[in-house]
């Protein structure tokens, strides 16, 4: 089946504690995003990647760091976690890069809790 | 910089009775427009897309789509509700003229509430 997956899905950390979201895609897309979805705010670009080896800055980069040394994944991963991080994650992935019209699949999203 | 507005934090509609959620846009040059929906504790599910072509667009579960390039508008239709149409929709603008075609932006999103 066809699907972004990530993990964990839930998650209660304390600041300043390093943590990783997973995020893994098995449609052989080129192009991954981050986004965190806040109430009133909708979904906020965090960071994407075009390609292996290719990351850039969405609207809302700090205190976000990924990386994509393989086309089928792309963490994100919280080096010093903050309660204003604390936000409902997304991961999602489209093919054929340069086609704006390309459909962007959703994970199912990763719910993580700042203390 | 492309941005996208849903002016309805909510709609309401009973169960049967036509439903509509509303977006308009602005970009700097050509916009592909796009419908998600997230149902509770799930992921965005795609629902449909304008690219080019025919303004009305038809999308998965019945719904419909009509895009407007005088009124910068795309609004979201299904012509009977049904209770399990209650859920958040968002819709998405990409302006294609910039060289960043990978930013993808979102409205704040809609709640439906469909009431049987």
């Amino acid at each position: 089946e066809a699907q972004v997956t990530q993990n964990p899905r839930y998650l209660i950390t304390v600041t300043g504690k390093k943590l990783t979201v997973t995020c893994s895609q098995n449609m052989n897309h080129e192009y991954m995003s981050w986004y965190r979805q806040d109430p009133g705010l909708g979904l906020r670009q965090i960071y994407y990647s075009m390609n292996v080896e290719v990351t850039d800055k969405g609207d809302v980069p700090e205190g976000y760091k990924v990386s994509r040394k393989e086309k089928r994944n792309f963490p994100l991963i919280l080096e010093s976690p903050s309660p204003n991080q604390t936000s409902l994650y997304f991961c999602a992935s489209s093919g054929r890069t340069g086609r704006a019209g390309e459909t962007q699949y959703f994970g199912p999203g990763t719910r993580l809790l700042v203390l | 910089a492309q941005s996208v507005a849903q002016p309805e934090d909510q709609v309401n509609v009973a169960e049967g009775n036509p439903l509509t959620v509303k977006c308009t846009y602005s970009v700097s040059g050509n916009p592909y427009l796009f419908w998600y929906v997230q149902y509770p504790n799930r992921g965005l599910q795609f629902l449909l897309k304008y690219i080019t072509g025919d303004n009305l667009v038809k999308g998965s579960y019945g719904f419909e789509a009509e895009f407007n390039k005088s009124q910068t508008s795309f609004h979201l239709k299904k012509p009977s509700a049904l209770v399990s149409d209650s859920a958040l929709y968002f819709c998405a603008v990409r302006d294609v003229t910039t060289d960043s075609w990978g930013k993808l932006q979102f409205g704040a999103g809609t709640q439906v509430v469909v009431t049987p």
